[in-house]
């Protein structure tokens, strides 16, 4: 398996631009989480979704930012408007149907706001 | 609620040298505890994962101790090289979607 893949690696937008970040689970995998990296709070778990349900999204932090999970092989984190102070590293992971086994990340997307 | 800490922040050491990394946390009802590798620019990797029922896990030089008790982990690491630097971070999960991470040792051994 290819494992978890994201895409793109970097993105540069400018403040008030909407931004689509995509993710491919591992294939089996039940479970998707989106995280994000800041050097300041470390990793923040944004959204979890179990057999493509939303189960979880109490660390969204605001009504810009929404996700979805259209099928057991994508999905998407959206921002939009985005802001400066959403630059981070946005990783997607997933894990296997059994519960409470290892976590597999993809490489994560880059994302600078200007 | 949950609270991970990775003591030191940073760590240098010669290649050869057995080092220990370690990983506390505030509450233990804990149903796991994993440590990961980070290297720079990429995700995260699980090197080891150790259920609340287990006491250690070993993966060849590496080997992870969990003491639920007193809220410890230790990542002892044999015979450091220079390949193991990267930043090794410890995570606890309460729940199916409860991770909660520490903020990382940034480990670099030295040729």
């Amino acid at each position: 398996d290819a494992g978890v893949i994201q895409s793109p690696r970097h993105e540069v937008t400018e403040m008030g631009q909407e931004v689509t970040l995509r993710c491919k689970p591992i294939s089996g995998h039940n479970s998707l989480f989106w995280y994000r990296q800041t050097m300041m709070r470390g990793l923040e778990l944004l959204i979890y979704f179990n057999n493509n349900v939303p189960i979880d999204d109490s660390g969204m932090p605001e009504d810009r930012f929404s996700a979805k999970m259209p099928n057991a092989s994508f999905s998407t984190l959206k921002i939009q408007p985005s802001e400066p102070r959403d630059s981070a590293v946005y990783f997607c992971a997933s894990s296997s149907p059994r519960g409470y086994e290892k976590l597999f990340f993809g490489s994560g997307t880059q994302l600078s706001v200007l | 609620k949950q609270e991970v800490t990775q003591i030191p922040a940073a760590l240098s050491v010669p290649e050869g040298e057995n080092l220990v990394l370690n990983c506390s946390f505030t509450d233990s009802a804990i149903y796991n505890l994993q440590w990961f590798r980070q290297d720079p620019g990429k995700g995260l990797t699980s090197l080891l994962l150790i259920q609340s029922s287990q006491r250690e896990q070993t993966s060849g030089r590496l080997n992870a101790s969990l003491d639920k008790s007193s809220g410890r982990s230790t990542l002892y690491i044999a015979a450091s090289q220079p390949g193991d630097s990267a930043t090794y971070l410890c995570a606890v999960q309460t729940g199916a979607n409860n991770l909660f991470f520490g903020t990382g040792t940034r480990l670099t051994v030295i040729p």
